[in-house]
Order: structure tokens, then C-alpha cells, then sequence
């Protein structure tokens, strides 16, 4: 089965509305990446979280390593926003990250 | 700071055909890693260099695809005798070493075989 799952799979929020995406990982993770990508443009990344709780402007993000599972967190969404969110790991180090199907976020005006 | 730089952006090619992607990791970085997107599939791994030298290819299809990294600042990305289920943007990333860094993504080759 897939190592990393997102959900949901797509949200439609109202502008202003907070985003609230998780991602389960199967296995351990000694690192975890959030990227944003908007329509057939690049990944950019986000944030670099394995544990614990990180903020950056409107984001926050939540990785409980136990629980293999981390959440990305959109405060005041703007229509900006809108495109795809990518969950990464990396398993023991190995460098090479494993992403998963992401999250489809539109916002609407 | 350029970010990663990759080229051609948009590649088409006939069935068959020779197919040479290039990347340029950020200044500095030793780690270059190389992914392939599809909707179907996906963004998967392909292949990893540290400091030139070839670390992980475990995701590379065994024929036809190869990957070298000749020097410090750019690595290639080679499909031979290109199908059409190879279409797909082709991604590179850099790191300052590999492992638990982070990785920074290049906009993409995306290639489509006719």
C-alpha cells in the first residue's frame, strides 16, 4: 500500500476559512516536507518538519512522529493559496523522498 | 541565488527518439536527486548523486533511462529510445548533503512523447 496518504484529497473553502491537511505516514520518518505546487508550476517547499509543531507566516505545522502523522494548517486562507499540497518523507535517511497524492485547495472569493 | 535550474523546460519527441534532460543544482549543494511526475503515478524517485557519485538509483527503470553527474554543477537525465508512457515532467531537486535536508525543486522538464 501507498507509504504516505493525504487527506482530504481535495477542500473547497471560502476565502478567510482556515485549511486544515493531514498526511499519514506507514513507516518511520526521519524527515518530513510539506511542499505547495500551483498549477503547472514547481514545487516550493514549505516547511520541514519530522516532529513537533512549526510555524511560518499563516502556516503551521503538526508532526506527531509516534502516531506517524502530520498536519499543515492555513490560517485565513486567500485565493492565493489555492493549488496542491504534497506531504514528503524520507525513510532512516535515505535521502530520497517519498511523496504523497496531496491535496487539491481551492479557495473561493 | 538561481534556485535549481533545469532545461529544456518543454521537450517533444517522437517515439523512439534520444531524450537529454539537464539539471543545475544550487551553488554549493553536493546532493542532486532526480523525480518523475505523473498524474497517474505520481511524483516518484528516481535517482541520487552525492558529490558526483551515484548514491541510489533504486527507482530508475532498469532500460533505457541513465542518469550522470560529471561535474559539480550539472547532472543529466537520459532516455533512450523514448515511449510514450515516459511523457511526464521530469523534476530535480538539491541539497546541501542528502539525508534530512532540504530539498529544493527545480520548475521541471516536462516531456512528451508523441
Amino acid at each position: 500500500g501507498q507509504q504516505v496518504q493525504q487527506s482530504p484529497a481535495s477542500l473547497v473553502l471560502q476565502e478567510g476559512e482556515n485549511a486544515e491537511l493531514q498526511c499519514n505516514f506507514s513507516s518511520t520518518a526521519t524527515q518530513l516536507q510539506w511542499f505547495y505546487q500551483s498549477p503547472g508550476g514547481s514545487l516550493v517547499s514549505l516547511l520541514s518538519n519530522p516532529s513537533g509543531t512549526k510555524h511560518t507566516g499563516r502556516l503551521t505545522s503538526t508532526t506527531v512522529t509516534k502516531e506517524r502523522r502530520s498536519s499543515l494548517h492555513i490560517s485565513s486562507s486567500q485565493t492565493t493559496d489555492s493549488g496542491t499540497y504534497l506531504c514528503a518523507i524520507d525513510n532512516y535517511n535515505q535521502g530520497k523522498l517519498i511523496f504523497g497524492q496531496g491535496t487539491k485547495l481551492s479557495i473561493k472569493p | 541565488n538561481a534556485g535549481v535550474i533545469q532545461t529544456p523546460r518543454h521537450k517533444v519527441t517522437g517515439k523512439g527518439q534520444e531524450a537529454t534532460l539537464w539539471c543545475e543544482p544550487i551553488s554549493g549543494h553536493s546532493a542532486v536527486f532526480w523525480y518523475r511526475q505523473t498524474i497517474v503515478q505520481g511524483l516518484e524517485f528516481l535517482t541520487y548523486f552525492r558529490n558526483q557519485a551515484p548514491i541510489d538509483d533504486s527507482g530508475m527503470p532498469k532500460e533505457r533511462f541513465s542518469a550522470q553527474m560529471p561535474n559539480q554543477s550539472h547532472s543529466t537525465l537520459k532516455i533512450q529510445s523514448t515511449q510514450p508512457q515516459d511523457s511526464a515532467v521530469y523534476l530535480c531537486a538539491s541539497s546541501v548533503w542528502g539525508g534530512q535536508d532540504t530539498q529544493y525543486f527545480g520548475p521541471g522538464t516536462r516531456l512528451l512523447v508523441l
